[in-house]
């Protein structure tokens, strides 16, 4: 089974540029997230869907940043206009929904933005 | 009250050895608390965790460490080795994944 597929993997811009980031998760899982780790820390939740709904965007940061997941599968995550301090590697996780209990994330291997 | 700390920030251990990560919390609306393990230019992967109506739980040479009271809980590595060397998150989420956040990591090192 293919894990959390992402792309690209690597992305150097210049300050002002937007950039995209694509992922596509485990095929069957609704739920999708989308983290942002900076160097040296651990990751930091940005966005959660349950199928094409966002349902916690609360550390989204709207001015710049934006999302879409529109047929519940797969996601784009936006920067619309690059600072220095979006460098950081951006990761995807995907899990089965339950409401019961907890289901595993799962990464996939990130893209490392350096914005310059 | 968001936040989970995270210590040591490094560890060095010789093969054989037991590493030892702690972390704690504030919330107590938090019921899920994971271990994540990462290496480099892989995303992080789920090792083992643990919800708090136990105080242990145990899967091969990893164990979590779960004090409620406290609001503290530990990873436990039996046995290190060298292949174990990665960064460890611990992290903890509420409400079915709701608010879900990561320590800072505890890079390994474990000398062969």
């Amino acid at each position: 089974e293919a894990g959390v597929v992402q792309s690209p993997r690597y992305k150097i811009i210049e300050k002002k540029q937007p950039v995209a980031f694509w992922c596509n998760p485990i095929s069957g899982h609704n739920t999708l997230y989308w983290y942002r780790q900076n160097l040296g820390q651990g990751p930091e939740l940005l966005i959660r869907y349950e199928n094409e709904e966002a349902v916690d965007d609360s550390q989204l940061p709207k001015d710049r940043f934006s999302a879409e997941r529109l047929k519940g599968v797969d996601s784009t995550l936006k920067i619309q206009p690059a600072e220095l301090g979006d460098s950081a590697v951006y990761l995807c996780a995907s899990s089965l929904t339950s409401g019961a209990y907890y289901n595993e994330q799962f990464f996939g291997p990130g893209t490392r933005l350096t914005v310059l | 009250q968001q936040q989970v700390k995270q210590s040591p920030q490094s560890l060095i251990v010789q093969k054989g050895g037991i590493s030892i990560i702690n972390c704690a919390y504030e919330n107590t609306a938090f019921d899920y608390f994971p271990w994540y393990q990462q290496f480099p230019g892989k995303g992080p992967a789920l090792l083992i965790a643990i919800r708090p109506d136990v105080s242990e739980k145990k899967e091969g040479r990893f164990t979590i460490s779960f004090n409620k009271s406290a609001k503290q809980f530990s990873l436990h590595i039996m046995d290190s080795q060298p292949g174990d060397s990665a960064t460890y998150f611990c992290a903890a989420s509420g409400n079915y994944g709701q608010n879900f956040v990561f320590g800072p990591g505890t890079r390994l090192s474990v000398l062969p």
